[in-house]
């Protein structure tokens, strides 16, 4: 059973360029969350997906953006890349309800090993 | 609002001696709360979370951690250290446990270090 993919794994950009990083859920999830881990730190919630719709969002601007496909793969769009966007970006996935329970799961996420990305 | 405070960046032990990361939090709500723990070059792995049950945790390897609300803390415990414990530890909190709520607050990290 394959968990959380993502790519690529390191990626250098200059300022200004634009970035797309890529997310394939783990087998039977259905959420795919995103999160920004700059170095010494802990990761910082992006936004979530859920049925193709960002449900929630976190304090970033807009030059973050992203999709998710119907078969619940999502991509990270960072436009105008400024030198503190570097850091590694790490994608979680979830089931939005557990089956045959309307109630949504809280806190059971399950991380890829993250997208380095340098700024220079 | 809520928030994490993971009281130490390092902490150092010998293998085989206890791990003690402490943790609190500040929370609106009655929170969820969890530890991850990240290895070297590795994604994020949940070692165990609390959502309102028992108020003592136990997790993978070995590691518990008790919710005390009265003194707001998390603190993550293990009663003997092995190599393999060295990672990152990253205290985490939700504000509602039953809210669905995948916008979780992570602490800067408490980096464990063990010497052999």
């Amino acid at each position: 059973d394959a968990g959380v993919t993502q790519s690529p794994t390191h990626l250098i950009k200059t300022r200004g360029q634009q970035v797309t990083l890529r997310c394939s859920p783990k087998s039977g999830h259905d959420t795919v969350s995103w999160y920004q881990q700059a170095l010494g730190q802990g990761p910082q919630f992006i936004f979530q997906y859920y049925e193709e719709e960002e449900r929630q969002r976190g304090n970033f601007p807009d030059r973050f953006s992203g999709h998710q496909f119907p078969n619940y793969s999502s991509e990270l769009n960072v436009n105008a890349l400024l030198l503190g966007d570097s850091a590694l970006y790490l994608c979680a996935s979830s089931l939005k309800y557990m089956l045959g329970n309307r109630f949504p799961i809280t806190g059971e996420l399950f991380f890829g090993e993250g997208s380095r990305l340098t700024v220079l | 609002a809520q928030s994490v405070t993971q009281l130490d960046s390092h902490v150092s032990v010998s293998e085989g001696t206890p791990v003690l990361l402490r943790c609190n939090y500040s929370s609106s709500y009655s929170p969820s709360l969890f530890w991850y723990v990240q290895h070297p070059n590795k994604g994020l792995q949940l070692l165990l979370k609390y959502t309102s049950a028992a108020t003592l945790v136990k997790g993978i390897n070995g590691f518990e951690a008790e919710f005390k609300k009265s003194e707001t803390s998390f603190h993550l415990t293990k009663p003997s250290a092995h190599m393999s414990d060295a990672a990152e530890y990253f205290c985490v909190v939700t504000p509602d446990a039953g809210a669905g709520s995948y916008q979780l607050t992570f602490g800067k990290g408490t980096k464990l270090s063990v010497i052999p």
